[in-house]
């Protein structure tokens, strides 16, 4: 168990470029969620996967953000057109969910910059 | 909609000291988390709490919840250095059927000075 990793772990991009994030969660988890945290605010709820279904988008991805889980492992963020609001830290979370606990566990994070 | 607020949202304490965070939402849950974050670092869990009464203790931290109030709270035992972090606590909506994603508190910045 090597715990949930992101890469890249920092990213500046030009405003407009498209970045690509990924997340590989622990294996033999099956939900992988995203959450974006700008700084001094907890994390908020983007997306999340049961396997490679995507369950839920939050209102605040907006139609720049796509996600995908394809073989139910990995996952991968993308952001296109990138705007300077789009720069936080973008976390990415992995759980087997059992009763009664449904504990999420984090990777470290990727930060992004749009100048 | 679900609200998650936490107070104080900054704390300095001295070493030895006793302090509570407190976690109120807006809403009914079965489930509250606590988390930990280092400056720069991603979020550790803590704690997990799953009905009214329960309480749990790790070395100097002490959480506790109160569902009929929708409150949590979060006691610390005679601080020290290596408490000073962020924390979190975060509201599982899985009973409204959705998914378990998590909705969290602004955060506690806690310093502790010697």
């Amino acid at each position: 168990d090597t715990g949930v990793s992101q890469n890249p772990r920092h990213k500046i991009t030009k405003r407009g470029q498209n970045v690509t994030f990924r997340c590989d969660p622990i294996s033999e988890h099956n939900r992988l969620y995203w959450y974006r945290q700008t700084l001094g605010q907890g994390p908020e709820f983007l997306t999340y996967f049961q396997n490679e279904a995507q369950l839920e988008k939050s209102r605040l991805l907006s139609d720049r953000f796509s996600a995908e889980r394809p073989k139910g492992s990995f996952s991968t963020l993308e952001i296109q057109r990138t705007e300077q609001g789009d720069s936080a830290m973008y976390l990415c979370a992995s759980s087997f969910p059992t009763r009664p606990t449904d504990t999420q566990y984090f990777g470290p994070g990727t930060r992004l910059t749009v100048l | 909609e679900l609200k998650v607020e936490q107070n104080p949202l900054f704390l300095s304490m001295q070493e030895g000291k006793n302090y509570t965070i407190y976690c109120n939402y807006s809403t009914t849950s079965d489930r509250l988390y606590w988390y930990r974050q280092d400056p720069g670092k991603s979020l550790e869990s803590l704690f997990v709490l799953l009905s009214n009464g329960a309480v749990k203790q790790e070395g100097r931290l002490m959480a506790s919840l109160d569902t009929k109030a929708r409150l949590s709270t979060l006691h610390i035992t005679a601080a020290v250095h290596d408490l000073s972090a962020t924390y979190f606590c975060a509201v599982d909506l899985a009973i409204y059927n959705q998914g378990g994603k998590l909705i969290f508190g602004q955060g506690t910045e806690l310093s502790v000075k010697p």
